[in-house]
């Protein structure tokens, strides 16, 4: 069964603008990752973020997390047009990695 | 650093017919992963391999699908036989850590069946 929950499943944006994910989860969890997959190809690793841990910064990226409410957002400042892609958040459910059925972004040039 | 290897890309096969995918994941990571991703879903664990052992295929059809990690490094995964609901973007992923502390997952390229 699926851990998390991304919401929105879609996201149209225009460049620049940002882009605002959710993911919602269920049991008790040991950290929450994201990942990006561009059409057709596999996933990469975006952020990992522990559940001691309040928010997380990468470049044009800010996660945060609230275990209180089993709830994390990502943020994409200045979207770009490569920014396109479906984005997943992943949560360590036990001992093995579950992921939710994600968002698909896409940013208008 | 090489990333994790998978073959086949794509695969056709009839309904009944069985089909194989290979992985070789980064050296050196312990864990394995298969995932099946359906079009328009997010990826669904089948397996996890630590070192060359089980840690969960609870979601693994085992019916019809097996998979084996071979001297804890590559891995197998094979359905026999195959259903039109098989169709699906098999993807492997690898990971230096694992049991209690899961870190970054490595993913392949994936490997595309399609079942008629």
């Amino acid at each position: 069964s699926q851990q998390g929950e991304e919401d929105p499943q879609a996201l149209s944006i225009q460049e620049g603008e940002n882009a605002t994910m959710n993911c919602s989860y269920k049991t008790s969890i040991n950290n929450l990752q994201w990942y990006r997959q561009n059409s057709g190809r596999g996933l990469v690793h975006l952020i990992l973020i522990r559940s001691n841990e309040r928010e997380k910064h990468s470049g044009r990226l800010r996660v945060t997390l609230d275990t209180s409410k089993k709830s994390s957002s990502l943020l994409i400042t200045a979207s770009r047009a490569a920014d396109t892609a479906s984005y997943f958040c992943a949560t360590d459910a036990k001992v093995d990695m579950r992921f939710g059925a994600g968002t698909r972004l896409t940013v208008k040039p | 650093e090489a990333g994790v290897a998978q073959s086949p890309r794509y695969k056709i096969i009839e309904k009944r017919q069985s089909v194989a995918f290979w992985c070789n994941p980064i050296s050196g990571h312990a864990t394995l992963y298969w995932y099946q991703q359906i079009l328009g879903q997010g990826p669904k664990l089948l397996i996890q391999f630590q070192n060359n052992g089980v840690v969960d295929d609870s979601q693994l059809p085992k019916d019809r699908f097996s998979a084996e990690r071979l001297k804890g490094v590559d891995s197998t995964l094979k359905i026999q036989p195959a259903k039109l609901e098989d169709s699906a973007v098999y993807l492997c992923a690898s990971s230096v850590l694992g049991g209690l502390f899961t870190g970054e997952l490595f993913f392949g390229e994936g490997s595309r069946l399609t079942v008629l």
